[in-house]
Formats: structure tokens, sequence, C-alpha cells
């Protein structure tokens, strides 16, 4: 098993310009998150989804989108990326979700936007 | 107030020391909570789960106390591969799937 996976490990961006951030599980999870994760704030959640075709906000999704076509994928885009949004964000599902199951976290993907 | 609250540390200790977290959260409906640990630039990984009242794996033990509100972790007989941040997971903010992580505590042990 692979687990959780991101694609790109590292990217660099310029102000305004977008791009997706790949997550991918096989472990058959329902639930998906996307964090951000930076130095003093730790996790905050972006957006999450609960199964195919079910998403909802986080704590902090302005500048994002997210889409949940199969249970396997759930792609985070960056509309028009900002300094602001330099972090690292990681992927994470769960088998049954919320704050009654345990996650498993992809190995992130460290974006800088200059 | 934050909805669970943690000392960032560091923690700095000696190699066989016992050391102690504690994690406040605000929200007293939540049935269950996670104890994550995170290695430098590496994702988080499950450290424990506690339930009812607490719970014990070798040289960790995880305690619940739901009068005051907080989580504990002990890790007794420090060893320098526990050098890590220490996450935990409390009661959901804003709706159930919701997760909340508090900001991690930071422990190095030291030879």
């Amino acid at each position: 098993n692979a687990g959780v996976t991101q694609t790109p490990k590292f990217q660099v961006l310029k102000t305004g310009q977008s791009m997706t951030l790949q997550c991918a599980q096989d472990m058959n999870h329902e639930y998906m998150s996307w964090y951000r994760q930076d130095p003093g704030m730790g996790l905050r959640l972006i957006h999450y989804s609960v199964g195919a075709g079910i998403t909802d906000q986080g704590e902090v999704p302005n500048g994002y989108n997210v889409s949940r076509s199969t249970t396997e994928d759930f792609p985070l885009r960056l509309l028009s990326a900002a300094p602001s949004q330099t972090s690292v964000y990681f992927c994470a599902s769960s088998y049954s979700g919320g704050a009654s199951s345990e996650q498993y976290f992809g190995p992130g993907t460290r974006l800088t936007v200059t | 107030r934050k909805e669970v609250e943690q000392d960032p540390g560091p923690f700095n200790v000696p190699e066989g020391a016992t050391v102690a977290f504690n994690c406040t959260y605000s929200n007293s409906a939540s049935q269950s909570f996670f104890w994550y640990r995170q290695d430098c630039r590496k994702e988080p990984k499950l450290l424990m789960s506690v339930y009812s009242s607490g719970n014990e794996d070798g040289r960790f033990t995880a305690q619940l106390n739901r009068a005051s509100q907080y989580i504990s972790l002990l890790i007794r007989d420090s060893k320098l591969s526990d050098s890590a941040t220490y996450l935990c997971v409390g009661p959901p903010s804003g709706g159930y799937q919701k997760v909340t992580f508090g900001t991690g505590t930071k422990l190095q042990v030291i030879p």
C-alpha cells in the first residue's frame, strides 16, 4: 500500500500563478482533508471531504478550491497564488472522518510563492 | 481562547528523564482525542489515541482529565529518538468534521 501520496514535493510559484496540488490515497477512505502548516500556527484545516462529490470549507479556505470526483483523489487548487500562501501543505485521509478517527498524512508539499 | 492549546516548548530533557505535556481544550463535548508525533520536515503520524480515561503503550501514557478539560502525554525513560514535535487533536471546531490540531510541543532529548 502506498497510503497517501502527494505531488509535487516542492513548488515555487510567482504571485498570481495558479496550480493544483495532487493528493491520492489507496486505503478506500471516505474522509480526506487538506491542511497547511506554518511556523507557530500548527495545522490548519483548509477544506475537507466526507465522500466523493461532497466537500466543505475548513478554517482557512480563502484562495483555495477543491473537488472530489473519486474516492481516491482530492486535488487542491490555488486560484491566484499569493506570498501568504507560502506554506507546507499536507493531505490526510481517514476511515470515518471527523475527530474520532486516526488520520493518515501524505509527505507534504512545500510551496513558496515569490 | 483557542479550541486546543499546547505549550510550544521546547522541552529540553536529558536521556532517561520523564517528561509530560498537556493539551487543554475548550469544547467539552468531544469523546475522543489523539496524540500525533511529527519529526522535523515530515508528516504527522499517530502516536496514541485517548479514549475514556486514558491509554498506555510502553513508555508512553496518555491521560484524559474531563473535569479540567485537558489531555496529557507522559514519556518515561526518554530516548534521543523521542525528539520531535507532539501534536494533540482536540474537539472539532465548528462542526464534527472540522478537526482541530494544537500547535504542537517540541521535545529535544539531550545526550
